[in-house]
């Protein structure tokens, strides 16, 4: 079974400053994905950026990009400019992909991040 | 294009009584999920449907039933619930292969 680490509970960070998220995981399979997930204070969970196991290239969404260190099982989040608006709880999340349809996600435990203006 | 709808978005019930949440897809995914989130846990797979027809146990299913009522639709039925299942709840939906889950927007769920 996979699991996934989030050792940071809480962070806070001030606004136009980049912030970190770390995240490390546990698998025995070579082919995966990873994830970091968003959720606001709505709730609502919102996909920030995915990365293929497969891939050696960083993914990277305008101010997100992620540090995928295959070897060391590590997947690190960084948030350049931080803005108010990325006040939220991050999730790092693990699959194994499947061509059956179950594609389960394993979550970590989450990091609060709190954004100061 | 709705998404994942879910319904309720709250609810109360009391030790004992029973509910269905409701969750619907409209983008044709085969595949639909029943995640728990609790604090300081992040979210767990409580049941999933890799397909119409088809059901699984996730890591907590125990209190719990699913019922995957055609390819849109999949509900997740507590028949007597209890003040452990206090929790938010999001459904969610994936195509095969396509590696990414969208989510609904959640229930909160509290057993008094």
């Amino acid at each position: 079974a996979q699991t996934v680490t989030q050792s940071q509970p809480e962070m806070s960070v001030q606004e136009a400053e980049t912030v970190t998220l770390s995240c490390t995981y546990d698998t025995s399979e070579n082919n995966y994905y990873l994830f970091w997930y968003k959720q606001p204070p709505s709730r609502q969970m919102i996909l920030v950026i995915r990365q293929e196991a497969y891939k050696q290239q960083n993914a990277t969404e305008n101010r997100f990009s992620v540090n995928f260190q295959k070897a060391a099982k590590s997947f690190s989040l960084k948030i350049s400019d931080s803005q108010l608006g990325d006040t939220a709880m991050y999730f790092c999340a693990f699959m194994k992909p499947s061509n059956f349809g179950n594609e389960k996600l394993t979550f970590g435990t989450g990091t609060r991040l709190t954004i100061i203006p | 294009n709705a998404g994942v709808t879910q319904t309720p978005k709250f609810q109360v019930l009391k030790t004992g009584q029973s509910m269905t949440l409701q969750c619907a897809q409209d983008m044709n995914h085969n595949s639909m999920y029943w995640y728990r989130q609790d604090p300081g846990m992040g979210l767990r797979l409580i049941y999933y449907s890799a397909s119409e027809g088809t059901t699984d146990k996730g890591e907590v299913p125990n209190g719990y039933n699913v019922s995957r009522l055609n390819k849109r639709e999949f509900s997740l039925r507590l028949e007597s619930a209890a003040p452990s299942q206090t929790s938010v709840y999001f459904c969610a939906s994936s195509g095969y292969g396509y590696n990414e889950q969208f989510f609904g927007p959640g229930t909160r769920l509290t057993v008094l």
